[in-house]
């Protein structure tokens, strides 16, 4: 069964912490993604990669970066956490032996105090 | 700029009717579009894609059509029931990023 894991599924981080949310996908995908998903406002895309050490900014980068230093784990960063990333950060990942299909991971629910 | 739109935050519907999501999509022709369904905490899970070629696709009690004209999707369920209500996200391929998902129907059958 394919399977993205999100490290943590539940975290309370003070204001200027910096924030590691690991993603780890067994299914050889090439491309990773990370999302957070705020009430209202969907899905929307931080960061992707398609390949290891390459990253691409989505829509909302700024607070964020990323890692991929293996293929198959996809780390997203915050380097000075606010309160204003208190959200829900979805990691998922497709690739070439998936056909289109995205695997999303549980989530993790981050809260910024 | 590329936009999808799906036309209801909410829909509420008496157990056993079907269930119709629609999804529009402005400013550009998706090859494909996904719909995915998500339930409260847990990320969204894959259930159908339809080519731009296709006109319906059919799964056990779900449909989806894709009409390239109208540059809109339609999501059934058929005999719908309590286990149906979720959030359904629609999802057709960006340009230069990935999928771009709308904001979701938030689905609550009624028994």
């Amino acid at each position: 069964d394919v399977k993205v894991t999100q490290s943590s599924r539940y975290l309370v981080k003070r204001t200027g912490e910096k924030v590691f949310l690991e993603c780890v996908q067994d299914m050889d995908h090439e491309n990773m993604f990370w999302y957070r998903q705020d009430p209202g406002l969907g899905l929307r895309l931080i960061y992707f990669s398609y390949d290891v050490k390459m990253k691409e900014k989505g829509d909302i980068p700024e607070g964020y970066s990323v890692s991929r230093e293996k293929k198959e784990r996809f780390s997203l960063i915050l380097e000075s956490a606010s309160t204003n990333q208190t959200s829900m950060y979805l990691c998922a990942s497709t690739g070439t032996n998936s056909g289109n299909t995205i695997y999303f991971g549980e989530g993790s629910w981050l809260t910024v105090v | 700029s590329q936009k999808i739109e799906q036309n209801s935050e909410a829909l509420n519907i008496q157990e056993g009717k079907t269930a119709t999501l629609t999804c529009n999509y402005t400013n550009y022709s998706p090859a494909y579009l996904q719909w995915y369904r998500q339930d409260p905490g847990r990320g969204p899970v894959f259930l159908l894609l339809i080519r731009e070629n296709e006109k319906e696709k059919r799964k056990e009690r779900l449909k989806v059509t894709f009409d390239t004209t109208l540059k809109q999707s339609l999501f059934h369920i058929t005999a719908s029931q309590p286990a149906d209500s979720a959030t359904y996200l629609c999802a057709p391929p960006g340009g230069n990023t990935p999928l771009v998902f709308g904001k979701g129907t938030r689905l609550s059958v009624i028994a």
